[in-house]
This record gives structure tokens, sequence and C-alpha cells, in this order.
């Protein structure tokens, strides 16, 4: 089955630059999604196949997918960024699989 | 702006079945697919399936035995049910709209949360 990476937790102050990477085997090849979930809220979808920013959701938010790895990138970050971020594929045996989530501090 | 509300019991025993409805408002359940997520108490997302507006399904191997999932486009409703449940099947559930079946969750549901427990 495929498997998707995450770290448990990043930490950044506030201004600089987080970045949370999402590992899997060939990750390049799929489709990446990312969601950002605060406490006791629904996951909101803050970057759709690959690099797309869903409308209302802040240029601060980028990513990128290369080989093994994408890359979710939050610049200028701000207070209210502080949540749990999902990265979420999809593959042919485990259909829609979704990373464990990272903690973002800030 | 399209928003979805789950309902369905907060409380359940073992070997129950479980059964959620997912009400679509402000647009139209055609021409999309429609997900079930749910998020166990501090742990991360489960895909469950999902269903297209004409009927076709699809689920997570892992729960493909327990689940079916259908929709009622004149009520604009989509529901799951989830047989011989047990605690380990304690979670919040979410719906969502599936973009393309294959891609992102575009629009989510609040979640409703559903213990097991005897």
């Amino acid at each position: 089955s495929y498997e998707v990476t995450q770290p448990v937790s990043v930490s950044v102050a506030l201004g600089q630059t987080a970045r949370i990477t999402c590992g899997g085997n060939s990750i390049g090849s799929k489709n990446v999604h990312w969601y950002q979930q605060k406490p006791g809220q629904a996951p909101v979808l803050v970057i759709y196949r690959d690099v797309y920013r869903p409308s209302g959701i802040p240029e601060r938010f980028s990513a990128s997918n290369s080989g093994n790895t994408a890359t979710l990138t939050i610049s200028g970050v701000q207070a209210g960024d502080e949540a749990d971020y999902y990265c979420q594929t999809w593959d042919s045996s485990t259909t829609r699989v979704f990373g464990g989530g990272t903690r973002l501090t800030v | 702006q399209v928003r979805l509300q789950e309902s369905g019991p907060g409380l359940m025993r073992p070997s129950e079945t479980l059964s959620l409805t997912c009400s679509v408002s402000g647009g139209s359940i055609s021409s999309y697919y429609w997900s079930w997520i749910r998020q166990s108490p501090g742990k991360g997302l489960e895909w469950i399936g999902y269903i297209y507006f004409s009927g076709n399904t699809f689920y997570n191997p892992s729960l493909k035995s327990r689940v079916t999932i259908s929709v009622d486009t004149s009520k604009n409703q989509f529901s799951l049910k989830m047989s011989s449940v047990t605690a380990a099947d304690t979670a919040v559930y979410y719906c969502a709209r599936d973009s393309t079946g294959v891609d992102e969750f575009d629009i989510w549901g609040q979640g409703t949360m559903v213990t097991v427990s005897s």
C-alpha cells in the first residue's frame, strides 16, 4: 500500500518561512493536495494539484512537488497560520491517502 | 456558496449500523463526486469512499465490506451506512465535495462526532 510521511511538528518564528514536507515513493508523479485544520474545525483546502491556490487562500501559501517529496511553503508566517497541515494524494492500491499531519507552531 | 451539513446519531452501541446523511445547500448535488472522510480522536484523516451523483461508488478497500454510500438527488443529499461498528469507528465524520474522484476535496462539512460505546 502507498504511504506518505509528514514530520510530526514544525516550528517557525513569526514572519519567517515555514516548509512542511510530504514524502512518498515517486510522489512527484502524483497530484498532491494540502489542507489546513485548526482545532475543532473541518479541514480547509489550501493547495490543490501540487501548486494551485483556491480562491480566498493568501498568496503566502505555495507548494511544489518533485521526486519523492512534496513541500508546502508558508511565507511570512502569521499567528493565525498555527494549525495542523495534511497532504493528500491518490494511489491505485490505496485510493485516497492522507499524510499523518504536521502541527505548525508559530 | 455551497454548504454541507452532516447529521446522524452521536452515540452508538457496538455491532449497530451507523447511518449519516449529508445535506448539500447552495448548489446542486449533480455533476459532482461526494465523499465521506473520518478522523479518529487525536488522529489523522481517513477517506471512506465516494459516490458520483449518478450513483457510481468507490470505497476504501479497508472499509469496503462494511460501507454503503447512497445518493438522493431529489433531496440534494447523500448518505453513509457502516455496519457492525466497534469502538475503532469512533471518530468525527466529515462529508466533502470531491472534485474528480481522485483529486482534492474542495468543500467540507463541519463534521459530526460519532462515539461507539457499550
